[in-house]
């Protein structure tokens, strides 16, 4: 069983392009979280979706950034119009679908590290 | 809201030495707390997790960490350290719903000598 995928690895973009960073789940896996980690801090929670739904957005910017997780396909983060403050790696993770009050174990990918010059 | 506290930015220690990692959080709901690990360039991996009954969990290549809820604390141990340690380690929490976002702490990087 492939774990999460995430791709690319490494991104580089100038100020101002559009970065989209791909996060495909383990297999059976109907959740994704995502996480951005900037230099030297710990790792803060973005968005958490389920197939086509957004369930918790709360730590998403506002603006320029956007996610979804379609029906088929893997899971994108989306950021317009990139800055160099968007310089971070992003982590997405994804667990199996469970019960509202069981654990439901989090699998880390191995993280994109986009470059904003 | 939770919160995460890890003192210590950097640790360093010599091979074969005990080492213990230190982490608070503050929570106004009951949590599940967790270690990870992070090598270089590299996604995190689970080393243990607390989720309820013994306060005292053993996880994988030898660490442990003691649940202890009077002081909101959960330190990561182990009694005899590797160069192949050197990493990164966050300390998590979430509250015990079934679908958590994690929240970490900034990290401490053992750095292992010989």
């Amino acid at each position: 069983n492939a774990g999460v995928m995430q791709n690319p690895r490494h991104l580089v973009r100038r100020r101002g392009q559009e970065a989209r960073l791909r996060c495909s789940p383990m297999k059976g896996h109907s959740h994704v979280y995502w996480y951005r980690q900037l230099p030297e801090e710990g790792l803060k929670f973005m968005v958490y979706l389920q197939k086509e739904n957004i369930i918790d957005e709360s730590g998403m910017p506002k603006e320029r950034f956007s996610a979804e997780f379609p029906k088929e396909g893997p899971s994108i983060l989306r950021i317009q119009q990139v800055v160099r403050g968007d310089s971070a790696a992003y982590f997405c993770a994804s667990s199996p679908f469970g019960q509202q009050s069981s654990y439901n174990e989090q699998f880390f990918g191995p993280g994109t590290r986009l470059t904003v010059l | 809201a939770q919160s995460v506290t890890q003192l210590d930015s950097q640790v360093p220690v010599f091979e074969e030495a005990p080492v213990e990692l230190r982490c608070n959080y503050s929570s106004s709901v009951s949590v599940y707390l967790f270690w990870y690990v992070q090598y270089p360039n590299q996604g995190l991996q689970l080393l243990l997790k607390y989720l309820s009954g013994s306060t005292l969990v053993k996880g994988i290549n030898g660490f442990e960490a003691e649940f202890n809820k009077s002081q909101t604390s959960f330190h990561l141990r182990k009694p005899s350290v590797h160069i192949s340690d050197t990493a990164e380690y966050f300390c998590a929490v979430s509250d015990n719903t079934g679908f958590q976002k994690l929240v970490f702490g900034t990290g401490t990087r053992l750095l292992v000598s010989p």
